[in-house]
C-alpha cells in the first residue's frame, strides 16, 4: 500500500527565505508524486508532478521538487518565499490509473 | 491546468433536506470523477470514485445511500447529501480525471452547513 507522509504539520518562514516542505513517500512499485496547495476555502491547485521523467521537477509560481528514490522523497523547495505563497500544501503519491493517496499537508505561513 | 467548477460555493440547509452538489470540467473530459471530503485542519478523505455512466464505487465507511453520486456524462456529476445531518457538514471536493491521464484536477470545493 501507498503512503505519504509530511514531516512538519506548520512551516514558518520570512519572506524572502527559502522554503522546504518535506514529504516522503512509500511506494512498492515506480510511483507518481504531486504537490497541491490549497488556499482557505479553495480546492486544490496543482503545484508540479513527478511521473518517472526528470526527478527535479519544476512547477508553478517558482516552486520544485526533486524525487530522490534512495531516499523516498519529493521535497518541495522555493528559493525565496513570497507573502501570497501562505497556504496548506499537500503531497500526494498515485500508481498509474489509481486514486491518489494524501500526505496530512503542511500550512506554510510567511512573515514579513 | 484545468478548468473544474463546483456549483454552488455555499449551502446551509436544515437538517433532514437533501443538497445537490454539481461539478464540470470545463475544457476536458472527465472519465474519472472523485469526490472527497475535507474537515477542518485535516487532510482530504477520499469518499468514492466514479466512472462516466458507471457507478461509483465508494471508500469503506462510507454510506453510498447517503451520498448519492452520479456521473453520467464526461463534463458533469453530481453529489446528492441525502437526509443531512449536522454531521454531514463539511467542504466537499470534486477532482475530474481524463482517460489515461495521471492527474487529477480539483474543483473550488462546496462548503455545506448543516443546522
Amino acid at each position: 500500500a501507498q503512503s505519504v507522509t509530511q514531516l512538519g504539520s506548520h512551516v514558518s518562514v520570512s519572506e524572502g527565505a527559502l522554503v522546504l516542505l518535506r514529504c516522503n513517500y512509500s511506494s512498492s512499485v515506480p510511483p507518481y508524486l504531486f504537490w497541491y496547495v490549497q488556499y482557505p476555502n479553495q480546492g486544490l491547485q496543482l503545484l508540479l508532478k513527478y511521473t518517472s521523467a526528470a526527478t527535479l521537477v519544476k512547477g508553478i509560481n517558482g516552486f520544485e521538487a526533486e524525487f530522490k528514490k534512495s531516499e523516498t522523497s519529493f521535497h518541495l523547495t522555493k528559493p525565496s518565499a513570497h507573502m501570497s505563497d501562505a497556504a496548506e500544501y499537500f503531497c500526494a503519491v498515485s500508481q498509474p490509473g489509481n486514486k491518489l493517496v494524501f500526505g496530512a499537508g503542511t500550512i506554510l505561513r510567511v512573515k514579513s | 491546468g484545468a478548468v473544474v467548477s463546483q456549483h454552488p460555493s455555499w449551502v446551509i440547509c436544515k437538517s433532514g433536506t437533501s443538497v445537490k452538489i454539481e461539478c464540470r470540467s470545463l475544457d476536458f473530459q472527465a472519465t474519472t470523477m472523485f469526490w472527497y471530503r475535507q474537515f477542518p485542519k485535516q487532510s482530504l478523505m477520499l469518499m468514492a470514485t466514479s466512472n462516466e455512466g458507471s457507478k461509483a464505487t465508494y471508500e469503506q465507511g462510507v454510506e453510498k445511500d447517503k451520498f448519492l453520486i452520479n456521473h453520467a456524462s464526461l463534463t458533469l456529476s453530481t453529489l446528492t447529501v441525502t437526509s443531512a445531518h449536522p454531521e454531514d457538514s463539511s467542504f466537499y471536493i470534486c477532482s475530474p480525471r481524463g482517460g489515461g491521464e495521471e492527474t487529477q484536477y480539483f474543483g473550488p470545493g462546496t462548503r455545506l452547513l448543516v443546522l
